[in-house]
C-alpha cells in the first residue's frame, strides 16, 4: 500500500513557541490531505482538510489562526501549531488518498506525531 | 456522512474468533465501508474494504448483509498482539473524501 511519513514522530516545546508537523506522501501524490488529532484514550477527531494550491477546510470548532496548514506540494502538507500551550499537547496523525492507484477509496495514515507542551 | 456505532469494547483469548458489528443505517449508496486498526501511539492501519456481501484478505473477512445497515468485522484466531481498538468507518470518494472516526472498539485479547 501506499506510505504517509509524519516528521517528527514527537516533539517537546515551551509553552508559547510553535511547532511544525510535517506530513509526507512518500510514493504517490495527494491533492487532498487530513489532519487529526488524538487524545489518550479517545478515538481521532478531524481538524481540517488540506488541499494542495489552496486553502485548508477547518472543521467546526478548530481555530485556523491557531492550527495553519500549508499544502505546497502534492506530497507534503505541514500543520503548525502556534503560539503552543499544554492544552494542545495531544497526538496529531494525517492520512491522504493515493487518488490515482486502485485502492482510491482507502486513507493511508502517518504514524502520527506526539506534541508534549511544557 | 454516515454515522457508525459499534461497542465500545470486547475482550478474548487468544485462539478465539472475533466478530465486531457495525452499525450505520443511514449509509448511503456510494458509500463504502472500511475497518482500520490502531495500536497506541501509531497511526490507523487499513485492514479491509467491501461495499457489499463477502470480502476476505489475508487478516481478516468482512460481511455486509444485503442491506448494507451494519458491517462485521471477524478476525480468525486472534492473538495477544490483536489486542488494539478497531475502526468501522463508512464513507465515499464524494464529499470530499472525509474521513469521520468513531468511537471504535477496543479489543482485549487474553491469554
Amino acid at each position: 500500500g501506499a506510505v504517509v511519513s509524519q516528521h517528527p514522530s514527537w516533539v517537546i516545546c515551551k509553552s508559547g513557541t510553535s511547532v511544525k508537523i510535517e506530513c509526507r506522501s512518500l510514493d504517490f501524490q495527494a491533492t487532498t490531505m487530513f489532519w487529526y488529532r488524538q487524545f489518550p484514550k479517545q478515538s481521532l477527531m478531524l481538524m481540517a482538510t488540506s488541499n494542495e494550491g489552496s486553502k485548508a477546510t477547518y472543521e467546526q470548532g478548530v481555530e485556523k489562526d491557531k492550527f495553519l496548514i500549508n499544502h505546497a506540494s502534492l506530497t507534503l502538507s505541514t500543520l503548525t501549531v502556534t503560539s503552543a500551550h499544554p492544552e494542545d499537547s495531544s497526538f496529531y496523525i494525517c492520512s491522504a488518498r493515493d487518488m490515482a492507484g486502485e485502492m482510491n477509496t482507502e486513507a493511508f495514515f502517518g504514524q502520527g506525531t506526539r506534541l508534549t507542551v511544557v | 456522512l454516515a454515522k457508525t456505532t459499534q461497542p465500545i469494547s470486547m475482550d478474548s483469548y487468544e485462539g478465539q474468533e472475533v466478530n465486531i458489528t457495525c452499525s450505520h443505517n443511514n449509509i448511503a449508496t456510494n458509500d463504502y465501508i472500511t475497518w482500520y486498526q490502531q495500536f497506541p501511539s501509531q497511526g490507523p492501519r487499513f485492514i479491509i474494504q467491501g461495499y457489499k456481501t463477502k470480502v476476505t484478505n489475508e487478516v481478516a473477512s468482512l460481511f455486509i448483509p444485503a442491506d448494507r445497515k451494519s458491517s462485521t468485522l471477524s478476525l480468525p484466531r486472534v492473538s495477544l498482539s490483536d489486542t488494539a481498538v478497531y475502526y468501522c468507518l463508512v464513507g465515499s470518494n464524494t464529499g470530499g473524501f472525509k474521513t469521520i472516526f468513531g468511537a471504535g472498539t477496543r479489543l482485549f485479547v487474553k491469554a
